[in-house]
């Protein structure tokens, strides 16, 4: 696997609290991603990010916010959790943004909004 | 524009059999097409990707058919294994700078021995 590490790696929250989920490269890619996949909705991309401090929206992004302050490091926050953001949430990282550059993700994040 | 739509949602074939799995886009600014092979618990992970100016590549019992008119393309897993069972995705990403992927829906296969 790529050097990427999603933690925690389970989480149970209650509806209402912030919840922040930690994505960790060691490749030193410049692009990294947070997806969440929902069953019959496969992975839909919430924010990424070209480099540090740059981050940009994707498909999926009300209720989340993203900062990259280290190469190393994209951190995302769930302001006020809902069970809508119930979901197994996917980093994954890329060295450019060329169309053909492989994309690797982290084992995933499962969230349980109660 | 931006959809990538997989058929179908699940399918079940014997061992030696080979599945075929479908994808059609609309954005004709797609120039990369992968195949991304995700097991129960973990990340997806790269399979077989193509250019839209190949019609056809093959890596091991993977192929992807490609046909650029139809704006359509294919997964087909030859001889298929017991071990192949695992949810495919599709995907497509528009070249230059900040393309992102945009995947399918998903396709879980069920290899029965």
């Amino acid at each position: 696997d790529a050097g990427i590490t999603q933690s925690p790696r389970h989480k149970v929250t209650e509806t209402g609290t912030p919840v922040t989920l930690r994505c960790h490269q060691t490749e030193n890619h410049r692009y990294m991603y947070w997806y969440r996949q929902d069953p019959g909705h496969g992975l839909r991309l919430i924010h990424y990010s070209y480099g540090v401090k740059d981050t940009d929206k994707g498909e999926v992004s009300d209720g989340y916010s993203v900062s990259r302050s280290k190469t190393e490091d994209f951190l995302l926050t769930l302001e006020s959790a809902t069970s809508s953001q119930t979901s197994v949430y996917f980093c994954a990282i890329s060295e450019s943004g060329a169309a053909n550059t492989e994309a690797f993700f982290g084992q995933g994040t499962r969230l349980t909004v109660v | 524009q931006q959809q990538v739509k997989q058929s179908p949602q699940s399918l079940i074939v014997q061992k030696g059999g080979i599945p075929i799995i479908n994808c059609a886009y609309e954005n004709t600014a797609f120039d990369y097409f992968p195949w991304y092979q995700q097991f129960p618990g973990k990340g997806p992970a790269l399979l077989i990707a193509i250019r839209p100016d190949v019609s056809e590549k093959k890596e091991g019992r993977f192929t992807i058919s490609f046909n650029k008119s139809a704006k359509q393309f294919s997964l087909h897993i030859m001889d298929s294994q017991p071990g192949d069972s695992a949810t495919y995705f599709c995907a497509a990403r528009v070249g230059g700078s900040q393309g992102n992927l945009i995947f399918g829906k998903g396709t879980k296969l069920s290899v029965k021995p």
